[in-house]
């Protein structure tokens, strides 16, 4: 069966400081992967998502880059943090670029930016 | 465009009761994906069901049930008999067909909260 996990679990960086999140998945090869944010107040951003190593689309231009240098491996990055990219982050993974294939989560990394 | 709408953003029932979370959408692609996924407080998102625009049987799994209506553009949850165990956040959301793998829309989300 298919697993996915990211890690670190909860960040709290200070203003300024690089920010490395890495996403991998297991039991499924080519899958779409896809980075949230999710800030206060519930609302669920995407970020960027990703159909295969080396193609990154970003649907918010923002202080954030994403990375897939393995087939299922997908890194978020930034260089210098900001106050407001404290949030909940979550890493997803999907099947196929068509939409309609079920999208599945992981277990989110929380960042505190101070 | 796309558009989900959650209007309850918190409800509160006590054990037992039948809870019902609302889900209005809105597309314009004539083949679309509907889905369910609950929020506990760990954080997780976890996939509850998924719904294409031409299946509108309702679907039923265990205490947890769908009601799928094209004509008002809704996508209604209901749990029966609730449980504490079902507090969480409820979102729902949207997947048009237009091969993008980036239109899923999620709505604002439910907080169900379930008291003993």
């Amino acid at each position: 069966s298919q697993t996915i996990h990211q890690w670190p679990a909860t960040l709290v960086q200070p203003v300024g400081s690089p920010l490395s999140l890495e996403c991998t998945v297991e039991g499924t090869s080519n899958p779409n992967l896809y980075w949230y944010r999710q800030a206060a107040g519930r609302g669920l951003q995407l970020l960027f998502y990703s159909v295969g190593i080396g193609q990154i689309s970003s649907e918010v231009p923002q202080n954030l880059s994403a990375s897939r240098p393995q087939d299922r491996q997908f890194i978020l990055s930034s260089k210098k943090l900001l106050l407001s990219d404290s949030g909940f982050y979550l890493c997803a993974w999907g099947t196929g670029i068509f939409s309609g294939n079920t999208i599945y989560f992981g277990e989110g990394s929380w960042l505190t930016v101070v | 465009a796309q558009k989900v709408t959650q209007a309850q953003t918190e409800i509160s029932v006590v054990e037992k009761e039948d809870v019902t979370l609302d889900c209005v959408y809105e597309t314009r692609d004539t083949t679309y994906y509907l889905f369910w996924y609950k929020q506990p407080p760990s954080g997780e998102l976890v996939f509850l069901i998924r719904r294409n625009s031409f299946d509108e049987q309702n679907e039923i799994s265990g205490r947890y049930s769908w009601n799928f209506q094209k004509s008002t553009s809704s996508f209604n949850f209901t749990i029966t008999a609730s449980q504490v165990v079902d507090s969480a956040v409820y979102f729902c959301a949207l997947s048009g067909a237009s091969g993008s793998a980036r239109q899923l829309t999620f709505g604002s989300g439910t907080q169900l909260t379930v008291l003993p």
